[in-house]
């Protein structure tokens, strides 16, 4: 199975700050055929469904703030928020969907101080 | 609009089986893949398997043989079940759509939350 590593687990920070959350797997999700990274990135807040921001490891999801940024490629993704505001307090997990099992990171809590 | 909702039992006794029937509306399920996820404290999000829009299934094999994934088109409803339920299955059921694989899982239901206890 591919492991999906989350770093860091939680973080803080204030109104209007930039966040960066990293991801990294335990292989390459890069698929060949349609030159392509098979990574999605959820946030989920409390009390609710996990929703999806970011798929194919940069394409912003239908109606997704722009300052939710994704990027990366192979086995290293970043998740850049940037202008962080209150409601983005949430958690976040990458996912990679390359190949069965589909498996999540652990989760990175963001608070905003 | 696109919807899902997840129906179960709420407690289940530890050996027994869960079902739960996810009730979609606003698309068909012959055009999506609809994939199974659950959040518990032990392991966070795993997934658990998915149907294809032509209606076959792959599962995660941590699930063994225990699960089984099906539906009724007619009545735009995807099942699932597990049997030999254990305390560590305890958790929120997702039911969520995805368009092929290639898009991420776009739509979740609200979630179900299941308590596996005697």
């Amino acid at each position: 199975d591919i492991v999906m590593t989350q770093s860091p687990s939680s973080l803080a920070v204030s109104a209007g700050e930039t966040v960066t959350i990293n991801c990294k797997s335990s292989q390459s999700l890069f698929g060949s055929v349609r030159q392509k990274n098979y990574l999605a990135w959820y946030q989920q807040k409390p009390g609710q469904s996990p929703k999806l921001l970011i798929y194919l490891a940069s394409t912003r999801e239908s109606g997704v703030p722009d300052r939710f940024i994704g990027s990366g490629s192979g086995t290293d993704f970043t998740l850049t928020i940037s202008s962080v505001q209150a409601e983005d307090l949430a958690n976040y997990y990458c996912q990679q969907y390359y190949d069965t099992p589909f498996t999540f990171g652990s989760g990175t809590k963001l608070e905003i101080k | 609009q696109v919807q899902l909702k997840e129906t179960g039992p709420g407690l289940v006794q530890p050996t027994q089986t869960l079902s739960i029937t996810c009730t979609v509306s606003g698309f068909s399920l012959t055009s999506y893949y609809m994939q199974w996820v659950r959040q518990t404290p032990g392991k966070g999000l795993e997934w658990m398997g998915f149907i294809r829009s032509g209606g076959s299934t792959e599962y995660n094999s941590e699930f063994k043989s225990r699960l089984s994934i099906s539906r009724d088109t007619s009545k735009n409803q995807v099942f699932l079940k597990m049997n030999s339920l254990k305390t560590e299955d305890t958790g929120v059921y997702y039911c969520a759509r995805s368009l092929h694989l290639t898009t991420g899982f776009a739509y979740w239901g609200q979630g179900t939350l299941v308590t596996v206890s005697s």
